[in-house]
């Protein structure tokens, strides 16, 4: 079955550091991958997905994610953490087996200390 | 302007209610969605609609039913309320194709009573 993982309920990084935000999946065949941002009381917004070539994609607000295929993960990163980073944070895959809806990771809230 | 918007933003009522959400995109996409978010934030995919077909998550209740009166609008009935019915509803819509971002509303926060 298609999955998609999000190993850590909560990330707390100090303002200033480097953040990572992990995220696994189990798909057959070529993954599509996402990750989106919801603030307080706010919809969903898309940061970036991977879907070909370079590993590593570039998205909003600058964060980055490094796709690995061998590990089958797509870690979502920033070089330098913000207060206004923090928010909770979904990693997704296209399910290809149902009409390629999304498969959505159970979330994880990013919370950055001054 | 707002690319996807919900109305209304908050919505309480009493069990056994009949109510309605309406969604509507202004973004020119060919698909749109309803996700509902629970307590503890999981998401999960109500319905997926475009102007050819109509997917529906097999665990959703007959109660709910989407209406499209046209490819920017995706309204959400939802017949005899129930407590467990209380969430955030977030309406989506991106365009065709499976490498497409979705695009979402600022949710309605459904409360029963």
């Amino acid at each position: 079955a298609q999955s998609v993982a999000q190993p850590e309920d909560q990330v707390n990084v100090a303002e200033g550091n480097p953040l990572t935000v992990k995220c696994t999946y189990s798909v057959s065949g070529n993954p599509y991958l996402f990750w989106y941002v919801q603030y307080p009381n706010r919809g969903l917004q898309f940061l970036l997905k991977y879907i070909t070539g370079d590993n590593l994609v570039k998205g909003s607000y600058g964060f980055e994610a490094e796709f690995n295929k061998s590990q089958t993960s797509f870690h979502l990163k920033k070089p330098s953490a913000l207060v206004s980073d923090s928010a909770l944070y979904f990693c997704a895959v296209r399910n290809l087996d149902s009409n390629y809806q999304l498969i959505w990771g159970a979330g994880t809230k990013l919370i950055i200390k001054p | 302007d707002t690319a996807v918007s919900q109305t209304p933003k908050y919505l309480v009522t009493q069990m056994g209610n009949d109510k309605s959400i309406k969604c509507e995109q202004n973004l020119g996409h060919d698909t749109m969605y309803w996700y509902k978010q629970d307590s503890k934030k999981f998401l999960k995919i109500m319905f997926s609609y475009n102007n050819k077909e109509l997917i529906i998550n097999e665990t959703v209740p007959n109660r709910f039913s989407p209406k499209s009166p046209d490819k920017a609008h995706l309204n959400l009935h939802i017949n005899s309320l129930e407590l467990g019915d209380s969430a955030v509803y977030f309406c989506a819509s991106s365009q065709a194709g499976q490498v497409a971002e979705q695009y979402f509303g600022p949710g309605t926060r459904l409360t029963v009573t």
